[in-house]
């Protein structure tokens, strides 16, 4: 079964801080994507992956940026923390862009608050 | 203008009703359409999958693509208050690049 796995349901941190967010899929998939999700807006593509070492910026990448280091785990790192980064943080991932389904899973979602 | 349009709701039926949810969009090269369900305080997940024109049955979901006006819809047939969600519609251009464009999201709640 899919499984994509957010560290933190919900975190509070203070403006100025360093964020880490982590997202860890256990299907050996190439491509894993981070969104932030916001009333009225929908889903908004921060940043993605399409391998390991591999970043693509997304819609909104300011203020972001992020890691993947290994095949599994892709993080999001708000270098300093900002009111507005205040928001539902969803990790996705994909088997490989190369096949014909474009069928991403996500998993359940960090909720953030910065303060 | 937001390249997909999505009626944000609330949308609120009894038990039994027939839902139709429904998006537009702007960008004549969408080619793969999808729906997603989120629960609260759930990631979205995958209900319907399509490719250009046409409709998908899927038990009691019907997934419709009309390209040539831009629109596209779910119907819930026999909504049950397990239906009760955010029904996320999203798009792409090409089946192999990561980019997907998300709707705003419609809540549904289905009353017993």
């Amino acid at each position: 079964d899919v499984k994509v796995t957010q560290s933190s349901r919900y975190l509070v941190k203070r403006t100025g801080e360093k964020v880490f967010l982590e997202c860890v899929q256990d299907m050996d998939h190439e491509n894993m994507f981070w969104y932030r999700q916001d009333p009225g807006l929908g889903l908004r593509l921060i940043y993605f992956s399409y391998d390991v070492k591999m970043k693509e910026k997304g819609d909104i990448p300011e203020g972001y940026s992020v890691s993947r280091e290994k095949k599994e785990r892709f993080s999001l790192i708000l270098e300093s923390a900002s009111t507005n980064q205040t928001s539902m943080y969803l990790c996705a991932s994909r088997q490989d862009r190369n096949l014909a389904k474009n069928i991403q899973y996500f998993g359940a979602g960090t909720r953030l608050s910065v303060l | 203008q937001k390249e997909v349009e999505q009626d944000p709701g609330p949308l609120s039926v009894p038990e039994g009703a027939i839902v139709s949810l429904n998006c537009t969009y702007s960008n004549s090269a969408f080619q793969y359409f999808m729906w997603y369900r989120q629960y609260s305080r759930k990631g979205p997940e995958l209900l319907m999958y399509t490719y250009s024109s046409g409709n998908k049955e899927d038990g009691r979901f019907t997934a419709q693509v009309d390209k040539s006006s831009k629109y596209i819809s779910l119907f819930i047939r026999d909504s049950q208050p397990s239906d009760s969600a955010t029904y996320l519609c999203a798009m792409s251009v090409s089946s192999n690049t990561g980019k997907l464009i998300f709707g705003q999201g419609t809540t549904l709640q289905v009353k017993p």
